[in-house]
């Protein structure tokens, strides 16, 4: 696609379910990242894919957040047992190694 | 570990004026420095990007500069105008941990009429 997709555009779930959240990164892009970004506050560094290479990881904030990207293309990050804490916009980024390109956000509310 | 902080957090401003806005960062083994602009309730749109390598970079009325040795960099936009009104991000990328885009957490920037 022309750039970053990401779904749902918004969320919301009760406390202690699981939600998944999509990425289509734009065609051809090799790294992919996950951020999030609370209200009010900055953005905070979940994952990030590099071809084939094993993820960094070192961003997820509790064991309850997990990553995957399939075929190098797709990614999906995945919250277990979600809390109130979780609630902010999941943001989505691609590059080919330059400019980096984001996605317009997951919105996700735990009530 | 790398941090990132941008002054002042936020600005007003009159139609017309020129502005400059702060990036400066703790460690200067930089991989590039990116500028990004976020309106509200959507995501981030690159503005400008810096390789380690240069100095400065413009688009239009925005020129971006970088001063690696006293981890510092300047966005300036000329005759600011109204849809100019969004919150300006700035990012690095540090050699060792291209996977970590670090963020500051920006200033936001009001353009009156």
């Amino acid at each position: 696609g022309a750039g970053v997709s990401q779904s749902p555009s918004n969320k919301v779930t009760e406390k202690g379910k699981d939600v998944e959240l999509r990425c289509d990164p734009i065609s051809g892009h090799t790294a992919l990242y996950w951020y999030r970004q609370s209200l009010g506050q900055g953005l905070e560094f979940l994952i990030y894919f590099q071809g084939n290479s094993a993820p960094d990881k070192s961003g997820l904030p509790s064991d309850r957040f997990s990553a995957e990207r399939t075929g190098g293309s797709v990614s999906t990050l995945t919250i277990q047992r979600t809390q109130q804490e979780d609630s902010a916009v999941y943001l989505c980024a691609s590059t080919n190694r330059n400019t980096i390109y984001f996605g317009e956000g997951s919105w996700l509310t735990v009530v | 570990k790398q941090e990132v902080t941008q002054i002042p957090a936020a600005l007003s401003v009159p139609e017309g004026e020129n502005l400059v806005l702060n990036c400066s960062f703790t460690d200067s083994a930089i991989y590039n420095l990116q500028w990004f602009r976020q309106d509200p309730g959507k995501g981030l749109t690159s503005l400008l990007l810096i390789q380690s390598s240069q100095r400065e970079q413009t688009s239009g009325r925005l020129n971006a500069s970088l001063d690696k040795s006293s981890g510092r960099s300047t966005l300036y936009i000329a005759a600011s105008q109204p849809g100019d009104s969004a919150t300006y991000l700035c990012a690095v990328i540090s050699w060792g941990s291209q996977g970590n885009l670090i963020f500051g957490k920006g200033t936001k920037l009001s353009v009156k009429p």
